[in-house]
């Protein structure tokens, strides 16, 4: 069965500090995709990435980056430099190649960045 | 811009009523969207797959009698909360793929209806 889940209930640090979000994730699939979405406080999701599962490649996007390791079976995302409007609850996602639209989310990170 | 239009955003009404949600594709044609629905401080959970022309699909667990989906064009879905109670209040979300970027491109997700009975 898949499953995402994501340790971290909530996380808070002091502007400028780094700070990692992690995620794992079980799939019985050898093809599938993760996500990670951001959600402020105003409730929309917005999309931060796409990775497939043959893609191990990490990934920066400014202060953005994304650590994907399939032995571990993890997918955790970094901030670097945080800031005030970095604080969301970030929600990790798995689909799998039958239904890649079909989305299953972790439970979410709540980030709160003190100034 | 957004390309994914939810209407309401925010629903209060009492004990009893139907309550029905909107989801737009915009610029697209979405011949598949899908309905989430979120308990505060909690996740996303797929309630439905809304297929155009046809039958949803419903996650186990979900009542189809309770939220009744219909997928009428491909630019619209709507979910109906059927005479509904306090224990469904919720966020409800929709999301839709634009077909036309191909496989790699994600969901886009709508903004949201908080939907709230008294």
């Amino acid at each position: 069965a898949q499953k995402v889940t994501q340790a971290q209930t909530e996380i808070s640090v002091v502007e400028k500090e780094d700070v990692t979000l992690d995620c794992v994730y079980e799939t019985r699939d050898t093809t599938y995709y993760l996500f990670w979405y951001k959600q402020p406080p105003s409730g929309e999701l917005v999309f931060l990435i796409r990775r497939n599962s043959f893609d191990e490649q990490n990934e920066i996007s400014g202060r953005y980056s994304w650590n994907f390791q399939k032995s571990t079976s993890s997918f955790n995302f970094t901030i670097t430099a945080s800031q005030v409007v970095d604080s969301a609850v970030y929600f990790c996602a798995l689909s799998e190649a039958d239904n890649t639209d079909k989305l299953i989310f972790g439970t979410g990170t709540r980030l709160q960045v003190f100034p | 811009g957004a390309v994914v239009s939810q209407h309401p955003s925010r629903v209060i009404c009492k004990s009893g009523t139907s309550v029905k949600i909107e989801c737009r594709s915009l610029d697209f044609q979405a011949t598949t969207m899908f309905w989430y629905r979120q308990f505060p401080k909690q996740s996303l959970m797929l309630m439905a797959t809304s297929n155009e022309g046809s039958k949803a699909t419903y996650e186990q667990g979900v009542e189809k009698d309770k939220f009744l989906i219909n997928h009428a064009s491909l630019t619209l879905s709507t979910l109906t909360v059927t005479s509904a109670h306090p224990e469904d209040s919720s966020f409800y979300i929709c999301s839709a793929r634009d077909p036309r970027r191909g496989e790699n491109q994600p969901q886009h997700f709508g903004d949201g209806t908080r939907l709230s009975i008294l």
